[in-house]
């Protein structure tokens, strides 16, 4: 069935290094990969998102790559900062009503 | 900038009762999700409705588990007999794609969710 691999499940970076975090996806028929961050008690929120007839997307600090023929996909944050600190959620769906499958989640903290 | 409403925040309820989550999706969307968070784990597709009809739906959204639009606002999911394990965070999520001009793929907007403990 789909599934979404997510790398690493805790990452912790010093303030301004640069932030990666890498996932996979199963399903081929997947053409839409957008990026969550989840802060405590609230839902996740899109930061970022790519299509598949893009290979790369950079928006600020923050860019994702997406590698259709590995299925990889990864974002990176560079010049981190505290209020990065968070919960990212990679997904991936099929196409316009489908179901947004999530990774696992990567926690991210940023040290002072 | 509009969102996507929840209530009640937080819900305690007793094993085998029955509970109703709402949430008010974006006025102009026209897909509606449920997805939930167990404690520190992933975010799970429960059920996708669209035209007032589920769409797709996950194992975990059994005979249990029932969504509806009842006034064209509101979307609740219906759990009928509340099980432990049934204690999550659920989110309530919409999204558009209507339209010639709307960019396939939107996205999909959350609401902070309800977190029900049941006890």
């Amino acid at each position: 069935g789909e599934n979404v691999e997510q790398h690493p499940s805790t990452l912790s970076v010093q303030e301004g290094d640069s932030a990666v975090i890498k996932c996979t996806y199963s399903d081929s028929a997947s053409n839409y990969f957008p990026w969550y961050k989840q802060e405590l008690g609230k839902g996740p929120q899109l930061i970022i998102d790519i299509r598949s007839n893009v290979g790369e997307k950079k928006d600020q600090r923050i860019a994702v790559t997406l590698n259709k023929t590995a299925k990889h996909f990864s974002l990176h944050i560079t010049e981190t900062q505290p209020e990065d600190s968070a919960v990212y959620f990679c997904a991936a769906s099929r196409s316009s009503a489908s179901k947004i499958i999530f990774g696992s989640g990567t926690r991210l903290s940023i040290r002072p | 900038e509009p969102e996507v409403t929840q209530t009640p925040s937080h819900q305690v309820t007793q094993m085998g009762q029955e509970v109703i989550l709402r949430c008010v999706p974006i006025s102009n969307h026209l897909y509606f999700y449920w997805y939930r968070q167990i404690l520190g784990q992933k975010v799970e597709f429960l059920v996708s409705f669209y035209n007032n009809e589920i769409s797709e739906k996950s194992e975990i959204f059994d005979d249990q588990f029932s969504v509806e639009r009842p006034d064209g606002s509101n979307f609740t999911l219906k759990i009928r007999s509340t099980k432990l394990e049934d204690s999550a965070m659920y989110f309530c999520a919409s999204r558009t794609t209507g339209g010639l001009w709307a960019p396939d793929n939107s996205p999909l907007h959350f609401g902070n969710g309800t977190r029900l403990t049941v006890t």
